[in-house]
């Protein structure tokens, strides 16, 4: 199975700062297949990111994903108040679908 | 807006078969994939398997020996059965729709269901 990086496991940073996430997968992606997903104490994930760089409905332009093969990023602008949660990526391109373990956005 | 809701016991003795039923509303189960993936407390996302709605299944091969995915369209809700279980099987368990194909990601969750095994 692909094994999913995520670094760094926690980032401390305060609002208005630049938030960058990486994924880095055992092997290349099978077409680009990465999502992201944003999860808050007590609460589902939510979508945020398909297809490695296309944001799902009503997510605001301050997200935004890159990379390709088995380098993914995700890139928050300008961190609010209600970023600051688990993130997790996930490629599922090839069976069995893998996530990885997470990385943790906290206010410094 | 479809919404989907996990049901089912949350505590299961070591060794007896969890089961859970994720109900799918304000939309048809029809002619899409659904997972069931779990989050044991603390700890990263792991996909157990998905079924289609015509009944076709694939699970994740560490848990293959123990899992089967149904589904009932007449009521638009699928379920989890996962056997012999054991303190490690302790999660938060999500039902989730796929958004495209098999391949595709989970654009719809529910809640999620605590389920406790312990004597």
């Amino acid at each position: 199975e692909i094994v999913l990086t995520q670094s760094p496991g926690t980032l401390s940073l305060s609002p208005g700062e630049r938030a960058t996430l990486s994924c880095r997968a055992s092997q290349s992606v099978n077409s680009n297949y990465l999502a992201w997903y944003q999860q808050k104490p007590g609460q589902a994930p939510r979508l945020l990111i398909h297809g490695a760089s296309s944001r799902a409905t009503g997510i605001p332009d301050r997200f935004s994903g890159s990379g390709s093969g088995t380098d993914f990023t995700l890139t928050i602008s300008r961190l609010e108040p209600e970023d600051f949660a688990v993130y997790h990526c996930q490629q599922y391109g090839t069976l069995p679908p893998t996530f990885g373990h997470g990385t943790k956005v906290e206010i410094k | 807006q479809v919404q989907l809701q996990e049901s089912g016991p949350g505590l299961v003795k070591p060794s007896e078969t969890l089961s859970l039923t994720c109900n799918v509303s304000g939309g048809s189960i029809s002619s899409y994939y659904w997972s069931w993936i779990r989050q044991p407390p603390g700890k990263g996302l792991e996909w157990i398997g998905y079924i289609y709605y015509s009944g076709s299944t694939n699970y994740n091969p560490s848990l293959k020996s123990r899992v089967t995915i149904s589904v009932d369209t007449s009521k638009n809700h699928f379920s989890l059965k996962l056997s012999s279980v054991t303190a490690a099987d302790t999660a938060v368990y999500y039902c989730g729709r796929h958004a495209g194909g098999w391949r595709g990601e989970i654009d719809y969750w529910g809640q999620g269901t605590l389920v406790t095994v312990s004597s």
